[in-house]
């Protein structure tokens, strides 16, 4: 069975600081992994995705993550926090069977002035 | 760029009564899925759509819930009788490659669902 957890469900950042967001997930194949953030009232948004080649994959807004299989995981940072970063961000797993997502439980940022 | 579009973006009903969640998917993909968020928990999924029918469903998918593509560009989620643990945040998604392992979600901003 797939599944992803992510540590910390609330993370506190101030403006301009690093943002690191730790996603590891279990797999028993190799994982299509992606990381979907949410504005207030609005849908999930794709950020970035691994599914081959290189580890360290770029996405929009500044956000990278990188692929690390011996670890099982797929943490997601951006160098420079902004206002606009406060949301919430889900990692997920993409399971074949069924193609569908399994999501982590989620990380709510908050960026202070 | 084309988005995915849920309405009602809030449905307020009765325990027992019926509800039809509606979403319009990217209009040439292929694939659909709709996916739960119970207040505080994860993104759950509960089915996946194509070539109309049911690919998967999760164990939360029961008798209640159905799903339908009635006109070629809606999609839709029924739920038969709602009880009180229904209240959620229903999302539809859609995806136009293959469906494939690398396919990219994209998702509508959601149904919040209050059962009362």
């Amino acid at each position: 069975a797939q599944s992803v957890t992510q540590l910390g469900s609330h993370v506190s950042v101030s403006e301009g600081a690093l943002v690191l967001l730790r996603c590891n997930y279990s797999s028993s194949v190799p994982p299509y992994l992606f990381w979907y953030v949410q504005y207030p009232n609005q849908g999930l948004q794709l950020l970035l995705k691994y599914t081959t080649g290189a580890t360290l994959v770029k996405g929009i807004n500044g956000f990278e993550a990188e692929f690390k299989k011996s670890e099982t995981s797929f943490h997601l940072t951006k160098p420079s926090a902004h206002m606009s970063d406060a949301a919430e961000y889900f990692c997920a797993v993409f399971k074949a069977a069924g193609n569908k997502l399994t999501f982590g439980g989620g990380t709510r940022v908050l960026v202070k002035p | 760029e084309p988005e995915v579009t849920q309405t009602p973006s809030h449905q307020v009903t009765q325990m027992g009564q019926e509800v039809i969640l509606r979403c319009v998917p990217i209009s040439n993909h292929l694939y659909f899925y709709w996916y739960r968020q119970i207040l505080g928990q994860k993104v759950e999924f509960l089915v996946s759509f194509y070539n109309n029918e049911i690919s998967e469903k999760s164990e939360i998918f029961d008798d209640q819930f159905s799903v339908e593509r009635p006109d070629g560009s809606n999609f839709t989620l029924k739920i038969r009788s709602t009880k009180l643990e229904d209240s959620a945040m229903y999302f539809c998604a859609s995806t136009g490659q293959t469906g494939g392992r690398g396919d990219t979600q994209y998702f509508g901003p959601g149904t919040r669902l209050t059962v009362l």
